[in-house]
């Protein structure tokens, strides 16, 4: 009964590069969020996915951010030409509906350098 | 526009008293309301969660109160253990109108002292 699944639990990438965060949910949740915490901040919405179906991303930057939940696979949250202010935190978290209690993966924590 | 607002950063609690963790909300669509702890270079764990149509929920040693005219929530701990000591967050979410995410406050940082 494994849970919210995140990797790589480190990332470190020179800036301009593409960082890729991936999030395998808990079995049985077709929901899933993604958030973001910045050094001595709370959890900033981003996105929120269905299978295949984009929900709600007003949280997400207008550029350079993207985040995807295919059929198959993982949720990828993809951040390209990644600059100094993009470290941070990133979690995701599945629900198995809306409104229900939400699990977090262990997150990924970007370091731009 | 912070929504969900804990306005105690930090809390500290001899092990064996009540630990309580406030929070207050602005959105009167909100209707369902999480606790989470979070230990350092982890992931938010789910502790327990309300639905607007009560006003208690309980589970083992955490109890959370809603008072739904004051838009208030608090998280009673009782009695507070040294593994206790975490950063608590509150979230909440409503079923139309609110988006769809989880609004999360910012934080209390609870410290239980042996």
């Amino acid at each position: 009964n494994a849970g919210v699944m995140q990797n790589p639990r480190h990332l470190v990438r020179r800036r301009g590069q593409e960082a890729r965060l991936r999030c395998s949910p808990m079995k049985g949740h077709s929901h899933v969020y993604w958030y973001r915490q910045l050094p001595e901040e709370g959890l900033k919405f981003m996105v929120y996915l269905q299978k295949e179906n984009i929900i709600d991303e007003s949280g997400m930057p207008k550029e350079r951010f993207s985040a995807e939940f295919p059929k198959e696979g993982p949720s990828i949250l993809r951040i390209q030409q990644v600059v100094r202010g993009d470290s941070a935190a990133y979690f995701c978290a599945s629900s198995w509906a809306k409104n229900t209690e939400a699990f977090f993966g262990q997150g990924t924590r970007l370091t731009v350098v | 526009d912070q929504q969900v607002k804990q306005n105690s950063p930090s809390l500290s609690v001899q092990e064996g008293r009540i630990s309580i963790l406030n929070c207050d909300y602005t959105n009167s669509m909100f209707d369902y309301f999480l606790w989470y702890k979070k230990y350092p270079a982890e992931g938010p764990t789910f502790l327990i969660s309300i639905s607007s149509i009560k006003d208690k929920n309980e589970d083992g040693r955490f109890t959370v109160f809603l008072n739904k005219s004051a838009k208030h929530l608090s998280l009673h701990i009782v009695p507070s253990q040294p593994g206790d000591s975490a950063v608590y967050f509150c979230a909440a979410s409503g079923t139309s109108n609110t988006g769809n995410q989880f609004y999360f406050g910012t934080g209390t940082s609870l410290t239980v002292i042996p």
